[in-house]
């Protein structure tokens, strides 16, 4: 299995900030064949199911406002909020699809104003 | 709009089958993609136990696969899931999802989820 480590488990930022999530996995999800790193990060609220912010490791979903950010290729992926707004706050999710099941998120980081 | 529903028992007791549908409105499941549940116990992560293509076909959680059977309900326009011998650690909230990529694709969107509690 393709394990996923969130780093850090929480973390709280001030409005306006950046905050800064990073995701490891434990092979690598780039593909080859078209150069696509199979990794997607999603964002949970309290009481809410999760949110799709980004797929293809960098990929911004149509409606999401764009001071989200995804980098990062092979093992290592970093998803950005460039200026935190209070709404952000939430539990961050990444997920890898690359090759065969099992499918696997990170553990979460949550982000807190501070 | 696609929309998804979870529906089923609230409660299940040990060692019976914890049974769910996923009602989707806004897309025939027969036209594509792959449909998804994913489950998260109180206060935990989130698991992928499984996906059934548009025609059918299934890609279940190794971890699970023994107990899991998903189905397509097209005349409904609803897919589900069944978990064969339920305990406690099967007590979680579970989304459905559509996946736009394969069977584990990123998910989008998700149903509102639906708290299954495991207890006698």
């Amino acid at each position: 299995d393709i394990v996923m480590t969130q780093s850090p488990d929480s973390l709280a930022v001030s409005l306006g900030e950046r905050a800064t999530i990073n995701c490891k996995s434990s092979q690598s999800v780039l593909y080859n064949s078209n150069n696509k790193n199979y990794l997607a990060w999603y964002r949970q609220k309290p009481g809410q199911p999760p949110k799709l912010l980004i797929h293809w490791a960098s990929t911004r979903e149509s409606g999401v406002p764009d001071r989200f950010s995804g980098s990062g290729s092979g093992t290592d992926f970093t998803l950005t909020i460039s200026s935190l707004q209070a709404e952000d706050v939430a539990v961050y999710y990444c997920q890898q699809y690359y090759g065969t099941p099992p499918y696997t998120f990170g553990q979460g980081t949550k982000l807190e104003i501070k | 709009q696609v929309q998804l529903q979870e529906s089923g028992p609230g409660l299940v007791k040990p060692s019976e089958t914890l049974s769910l549908t996923c009602a989707v409105s806004g897309y025939s499941i027969s036209s594509g993609y792959y449909w998804g549940w994913i489950r998260q116990p109180p206060g935990k992560g989130l698991e992928w136990i499984g996906s059934i293509s548009h025609s059918g076909s299934t890609s279940y959680n190794p971890s699970l696969k023994s107990r899991v059977t998903m189905s397509l309900d097209t005349s409904k326009n609803q897919f589900s899931l069944k978990l064969s011998s339920a305990t406690a650690a099967d007590t979680a909230v579970y989304y459905c999802a559509r996946s736009l990529w394969s069977y584990g694709g990123w998910f989008d969107p998700w149903g509102q989820g639906t708290l299954v509690t495991v207890s006698s």
